[in-house]
């Protein structure tokens, strides 16, 4: 079945530490893949995403992501943490070339201490 | 603000009853998705539309639910005769097609905040 796995609910770090949030997909095919962030009452913003070429991508506010196609993992990471970085991420997986569809995994709060 | 809105933003409502929430894109956005979300979990696809065309339906989407964009502008998602496991979150998001969105593959969603159902 086609899914995506984020295995920690919450991830604790210290201000001014790295960051990885952890991300697996189970998908036939190649994969594109999301990672979105939601603050308390705001809606699901978009970070970055994975199509082709690099491995390593870039996205919005320091934040960047690596894909692994053997490891099928696709891992959140910033070189150092904010507080303001403090919300739920979630990671996310389009199915197929066929589909406009995206299936999001569980979520995982990232709480950064100051 | 030019960003997707969603109405209302809560709606409480009694087991049996219709409800129905309302959708407005970014203006030139011309796909339109809608999502449920529960406590805990992540968004799960409910629907999207490609200007007025309903282009694909979950299949876990059950026949109480519909929706339309009649002038591929808003859209609304109905629920008839809600039942308690309707409450949750139900999240609109718009997208350009993925050609004038960089190219390969899906462009970004664009989410709502939002309209929250309780169904007691």
């Amino acid at each position: 079945a086609q899914s995506v796995a984020q295995p920690e609910d919450q991830v604790n770090v210290a201000e001014g530490n790295p960051l990885t949030v952890k991300c697996t997909y189970s998908v036939s095919g190649n994969p594109y893949l999301f990672w979105y962030v939601q603050y308390p009452n705001r809606g699901l913003q978009f970070l970055l995403k994975y199509i082709t070429g690099d491995n390593l991508v870039k996205g919005s506010y320091g934040f960047e992501a690596e894909f692994n196609k053997s490891q099928t993992s696709f891992h959140l990471k910033k070189p150092s943490a904010l507080v303001s970085d403090s919300a739920l991420y979630f990671c996310a997986v389009r199915p197929s070339y066929n589909t406009d569809k995206l299936i999001f995994g569980t979520g995982t709060r990232l709480q950064v201490f100051p | 603000d030019t960003g997707v809105s969603q109405d209302p933003r809560h709606k409480i409502t009694k087991r049996g009853q219709n409800v129905t929430f309302r959708c407005d894109p970014i203006s030139e956005h011309n796909r339109l998705y809608w999502y449920r979300q529960t406590l805990g979990q992540g968004p799960e696809f409910l629907t999207y539309f490609q200007n007025e065309a309903q282009l694909e339906k979950s299949r876990l989407l059950s026949d109480r639910f519909s929706a339309e964009r009649p002038k591929g502008s808003f859209s609304t998602l109905e629920i008839q005769r809600t039942e308690q496991g309707d409450s949750a979150m139900y999240l609109c998001a718009s997208s350009l097609p993925p050609r004038l969105s960089g190219g390969a593959g899906t462009g970004e969603l664009f989410f709502g905040e939002g309209s929250r159902l309780t169904v007691l």
